[in-house]
């Protein structure tokens, strides 16, 4: 049973546009959020993160929204880069319960 | 953030083998966990490494098949013991700061038995 959902196993995007990435869980208990992008050969980098106690992070070009009464969560990147392309991971936890529980990602493609 | 590092960064075994893989943090964390990502997968978290005791293990791994040292607060090794080609996957390990709630992550043994 997949607890935390990427159910877009990939995303092409034009450069300059808007990149979005939705993630879905079920465990109610997830109070914390984070995104991970992933480039081949190289190990998950942490993106940004949100508490269950906000509804949105912004960091630069990346904001995270979170609708709790949806259990759905969504990556924004505006404006895409080409340097963007990557496997971006969704990931949960339950604070004070660290084990982070990961969706299968979503590859972004950025076409220049 | 944590400067982690792993060794090997990539192997090729023989069926029956094991392979021993080493992860080095550029500072002192209390929490270092082992994760796989087999291909097409998600990250899977292997076990929990503790620093004097033995690891925590998620369900669905066992200390025989994937033994786990953690002799202090910068280092820990996971060993694939008797593999299988069911063992290809790509090993991490990461860390969590004590301050921070986010995990960093090293970069990664891709592993491959044939």
């Amino acid at each position: 049973d997949q607890q935390v959902k990427q159910n877009s196993p990939s995303l092409s995007v034009q450069e300059g546009r808007i990149s979005i990435l939705n993630c879905d869980y079920t465990n109610s208990m997830f109070d914390y959020f984070l995104w991970y992008k992933k480039y081949p050969a190289e190990g998950p980098t942490f993106l940004i993160s949100i508490s269950s106690i906000k509804d949105k992070n912004e960091d630069g070009r990346f904001t995270v929204f979170l609708n709790k009464s949806a259990k759905h969560l969504s990556l924004h990147i505006v404006p895409s880069q080409p340097g963007d392309s990557a496997v971006y991971f969704c990931a949960a936890s339950v604070t004070g319960n660290t084990p982070l529980v990961f969706g299968k990602g979503t590859r972004l493609s950025v076409i220049a | 953030s944590a400067v982690i590092s792993q060794k090997p960064s990539r192997d090729i075994c023989q069926r029956g083998t094991s392979l021993t893989i080493q992860c080095q943090v550029d500072s002192q964390v209390t929490m270092m966990f082992w994760y796989r990502q087999q291909p097409g997968q998600s990250l899977t978290l292997i076990a929990t490494a503790n620093q004097g005791s033995e690891a925590t293990y998620e369900s669905g791994f066992v200390i025989d098949k994937f033994p786990i040292s953690r002799p202090n607060l910068t280092f820990s090794t996971l060993t694939v013991s008797n593999m299988s080609p069911e063992d290809s996957s790509i090993y991490l390990c990461s860390v969590e700061p004590v301050v921070r709630n986010e995990q960093f992550f090293g970069p990664g043994t891709r592993l491959t038995v044939l």
